[in-house]
């Protein structure tokens, strides 16, 4: 079945550390892809998206993703987390004209 | 202020009742869509509207059913069928054609209680 995959259902880190989330789909052909993130009590807002071009894509609050087309993943990253990074990070394809999301990871960042 | 409103915040049922929850944008977008989040799960698709009068079944559609008689009304009653409707229920839209790269916005969100 055509799904996207977030491997990390809670990731536990330190203030300054780096992350990584990963994000793998499993559809064919063009796509379009975003992360979301959801802070504590607010709404899901655009991380970032990525649908042609160079494939490392930059997002507000220092995010980027990396699109590897030959491996079917979009994975977050940010070299340096904060406190305030604490939420939940969702994984999202376009494909046509639906948009399937993965079942998001939560991040939850050591003072 | 352009945006997406859902109401009510909160939304209480007894069971074998349906409900209709409200999700509105002014955004001027063609597509709306609802989701429903669980915990673990993340956003699964219930229904989606390309066009006014005109609507597909998501990943989850059954217990549910959807309208769209106006561009900026797409409302979701969760009916008596649906066996666990107790969840937060989310509202968004997009673009369409050309621009449906853009990403969706959502609304704040519904919260069902069946009791």
């Amino acid at each position: 079945a055509q799904s996207v995959s977030q491997h990390n259902h809670h990731v536990i880190l330190s203030e300054a550390a780096s992350l990584e989330l990963g994000c793998n789909y499993s559809y064919g052909g063009t796509v379009n892809l975003f992360w979301y993130v959801q802070y504590p009590g607010q709404h899901l807002q655009l991380l970032l998206k990525y649908f042609s071009g160079d494939p490392l894509v930059k997002g507000i609050k220092g995010f980027e993703a990396e699109f590897i087309k030959s491996k079917f993943s979009f994975n977050l990253r940010k070299p340096s987390v904060q406190w305030s990074d604490t939420a939940e990070y969702f994984c999202a394809v376009k494909r046509a004209s639906k948009i399937i999301f993965g079942s998001g990871t939560r991040l939850s960042i050591r003072p | 202020d352009g945006g997406i409103t859902q109401s009510p915040k909160y939304l209480f049922r007894k069971e074998g009742q349906n409900v209709t929850l409200s999700c509105e944008q002014n955004l001027n977008h063609d597509a709306m869509y609802w989701y429903r989040q669980d915990p673990g799960q993340g956003l699964r698709l219930i229904y989606y509207s390309q066009i006014v009068n005109d609507f597909q079944k998501g990943d989850i559609a059954e217990g549910y059913s959807v309208s769209r008689e106006k561009k900026e009304s797409f409302p979701l009653t969760v009916t008596s069928a649906q066996k666990n409707p107790t969840a937060f229920y989310l509202c968004a839209s997009t673009l369409t054609g050309q621009q449906s790269y853009n990403e969706q916005f959502f609304g704040p969100g519904t919260r069902l209680t069946v009791l």
